[in-house]
């Protein structure tokens, strides 16, 4: 079993939408949890950081955690075509940064 | 402010030849971390560096592969005999200490 799960995808929505992105992770000691975007062939841009459960927000994006379920989401509201990458789930134990990522999900926004 | 450079972008390799992957940190980084991308995973964690000397490399194969970040210089990923298996993309991430990693946009590595 992969420490930190997420559906691939793809993802396609129109632009204006709502989208909203899942992981579930089975490592308790996780404490930190990120979001990155990753455009193609590109390296993973952080998005969000949050620690421990409660909500984020930041602009579009909002970042929710929830500890008792093990289960964290990347909210964005009014959906852009430029928002069109892959959007990886991360977390790690102390706050440092070595990492465990998701495999990704792949968000397509269309005109 | 130039962000974290990787060089080459594309490296072709023949079966059992050496891949020598580099990666400069942003200005002023003194931590690196390199990640490995297979075709359908996620980033895996392979070494964390710091100036001279290797910090944490739980996510390193046990052989063949090797990381150094010298005191003058990139950091370098050398992965010696290289096999199939280890086409991939590897991402080098730099930081300061205690701040979010910047990662550069990777090195993709084909061995035929």
């Amino acid at each position: 079993q992969k420490e930190v799960e997420q559906d691939p995808g793809p993802l396609s929505v129109p632009e204006g939408a709502i989208v909203s992105l899942n992981c579930t992770y089975s490592n308790s000691a996780f404490q930190y949890f990120m979001w990155y975007r990753q455009y193609s062939r590109k390296g993973p841009e952080l998005l969000m950081y949050t620690y421990s459960s409660g909500n984020k927000e930041d602009g579009r994006f909002t970042a929710q955690v929830d500890k008792s379920s093990k289960y964290i989401s990347l909210f964005i509201r009014d959906s852009q075509p430029s928002d069109s990458a892959t959007y990886l789930c991360a977390a790690t134990t102390g706050g440092g940064n070595k990492l465990t990522f998701g495999t990704g999900t792949q968000l397509k926004v269309e005109l | 402010n130039a962000g974290v450079m990787q060089n080459p972008r594309h490296l072709v390799r023949r079966r059992g030849q050496e891949a020598r992957l580099r990666c400069s940190p942003m200005k002023g980084h003194s931590h690196v971390y390199w990640y490995r991308q297979l075709p359908e995973e996620g980033l895996k964690f392979m070494v964390y560096l710091q100036k001279e000397n290797i910090i944490d490399e739980s996510g390193m194969p046990k052989e063949r592969f090797s990381a150094e970040f010298p005191k003058e210089g990139p950091s370098i990923l050398r992965i010696q005999q290289v096999v199939r298996g280890d086409s991939a993309a590897y991402f080098c991430a730099s930081s300061t200490v205690g701040e979010k990693l910047f990662f550069g946009s990777g090195t993709q590595l084909s061995v035929l």
